[in-house]
């Protein structure tokens, strides 16, 4: 099974809504990083916290990290019609390579 | 200009053919990996290469060879192509190995094998 898991797997919003996205993963890590795919793109590095740091801020995105339950969210504000894309998270659970969940399909309608 | 270059982005073949993909990054970044993306979108590490050095073989089958001729360029072949191969295959490179710093994808490159 996947070290970093998704939830949902689809999420689908109003633009202007807010989008929470959930991951947990299984064993201690270094960081974790989100990621965003656009359809038929590659993937696009949004965020990274580090196992000692709690929440990080990027512009409408906000990243928390809780390592006692082993989970992590990226929530997106204000959320536009360009946001719509699937989020993934990723993690090093041995420290040689990132392992990525299945990640969340985000749709913000217009 | 493209930090990382995959080619083709699309490739439609028979079983039992051989193709290559190739990319390239202009990053500067001394560490380059191949994923492959299923239809389930979920994406598994292939191989890392270092310095042109391969540090990380993901239990692939031996059809699959990754070659690296300098550190600027992974490119990945695969012979005798099965059914199964098709998915969207993705370079990606970073400045350190390891699972440290952020990964750059290239677009990806389809693979469908008929």
């Amino acid at each position: 099974s996947q070290q970093g898991e998704e939830d949902p797997q689809a999420l689908s919003i109003q633009e202007g809504e807010n989008a929470t996205m959930n991951c947990s993963y299984k064993t201690s890590i270094n960081n974790l990083q989100w990621y965003r795919q656009n359809s038929g793109r590659g993937l696009v590095h949004l965020i990274l916290i580090r196992s000692n740091e709690r929440e990080k801020h990027s512009g409408r995105l906000r990243v928390t990290l809780d390592t006692s339950k082993k989970s992590s969210s990226l929530l997106i504000t204000a959320s536009r019609a360009a946001d719509t894309a699937s989020y993934f998270c990723a993690t090093d659970p041995s420290g040689s390579r990132l392992t990525f969940g299945e990640g969340t399909q985000l749709t913000v309608n217009p | 200009d493209t930090a990382v270059s995959q080619t083709p982005k699309y490739l439609v073949t028979q079983m039992g053919n051989d193709k290559s993909i190739k990319c390239e990054q202009n990053l500067g970044h001394d560490t380059m990996y191949w994923y492959k993306q299923d239809s389930k979108k979920f994406l598994k590490i292939m191989f890392s290469y270092n310095n042109k050095e391969l540090i990380i073989n993901e239990t692939v089958p031996n059809r699959f060879s990754p070659k690296s001729p300098d550190k600027a360029h992974l490119n990945l072949h695969i012979n005798s192509l099965e059914l199964g191969d098709s998915a969207v295959y993705f370079c990606a490179s970073s400045q350190v190995s390891g699972a440290t710093g952020e990964l750059f994808f290239g677009e990806g490159s389809r693979l469908t094998v008929l």
